[in-house]
């Protein structure tokens, strides 16, 4: 159980256009969702936390206007980067707060490996 | 000053060995603590969920927190080549629901 999925696993795209990562919690419901971004060797940074049906909280230096976040139900919530440039080639993680029950942790999905040419 | 600070490694060891992993941390905030397993190019795995001091066993697994002297650690007995991973450990103020700081991780390969 508690299973997280992303998708796609990777993508590659051209400076300047846009990507949707979407996460999904296949066997439970999330009302919170967590985006995070890792560099080569590095930690994962929070980029944002996701509430269904609220507005994403922002960390610190992550531009909302470029990491567009959408929690539209309990077990989807998606990750736009618009106008994509290089220095944004990252993996990114999403993760899943199960709404009850289970234990008292989130709960990671595969990653997404972007590449922006 | 990170506020939590991890040895990246990375760390190499013969099959059967016991490893031992650590961090430290400078926010006395952070009351839970996790230890996460990520293979190369996946998400991590939930390892061990320790609240506040002591100790907690799990098959071959057992961590520690002191949080007088804001110390964590992961060991690993009888090491696997499977155990080969990075480990992050993690700590959160409110939960592992909640906003989770991570450390930078370390990279652990068992030599069989």
């Amino acid at each position: 159980g508690a299973v997280v999925s992303q998708h796609p696993s990777w993508v590659i795209c051209k400076s300047g256009t846009s990507v949707k990562i979407e996460c999904r919690s296949l066997d439970f419901q999330a009302t919170t969702m967590f985006w995070y971004r890792q560099f080569p060797k590095q930690s994962l940074m929070l980029m944002a936390t996701s509430n269904e049906g609220s507005k994403a909280t922002y960390e610190q230096g992550v531009e909302k206007d470029k990491f567009l976040i959408n929690h539209a139900s309990l077990t989807l919530s998606t990750l736009t980067v618009t106008s994509a440039h290089p220095e944004d080639s990252s993996f990114y993680i999403c993760s899943a707060a199960p709404t009850s029950g289970g234990k008292d942790t989130q709960y990671f999905g595969p990653g997404t490996r972007l590449t922006v040419l | 000053q990170k506020e939590v600070e991890q040895d990246p490694g990375p760390l190499s060891v013969p099959e059967g060995a016991i490893v031992s992993l650590n961090c430290t941390y400078s926010n006395s905030a952070f009351q839970y603590f996790m230890w996460y397993r990520q293979y190369s190019r996946k998400g991590p795995e939930l390892l061990m969920y320790t609240y506040s001091s002591g100790n907690k066993e799990d098959g071959r697994f057992t961590a520690q927190v002191d949080k007088s002297s804001k110390y964590i650690s992961l060991f690993i007995r009888d090491s696997q080549p499977s155990d080969s991973a990075t480990y992050l450990c993690a700590m959160s103020s409110s939960g592992g629901y909640q906003k989770v700081t991570f450390g930078t991780g370390t990279k652990l390969q068992v030599i069989p």
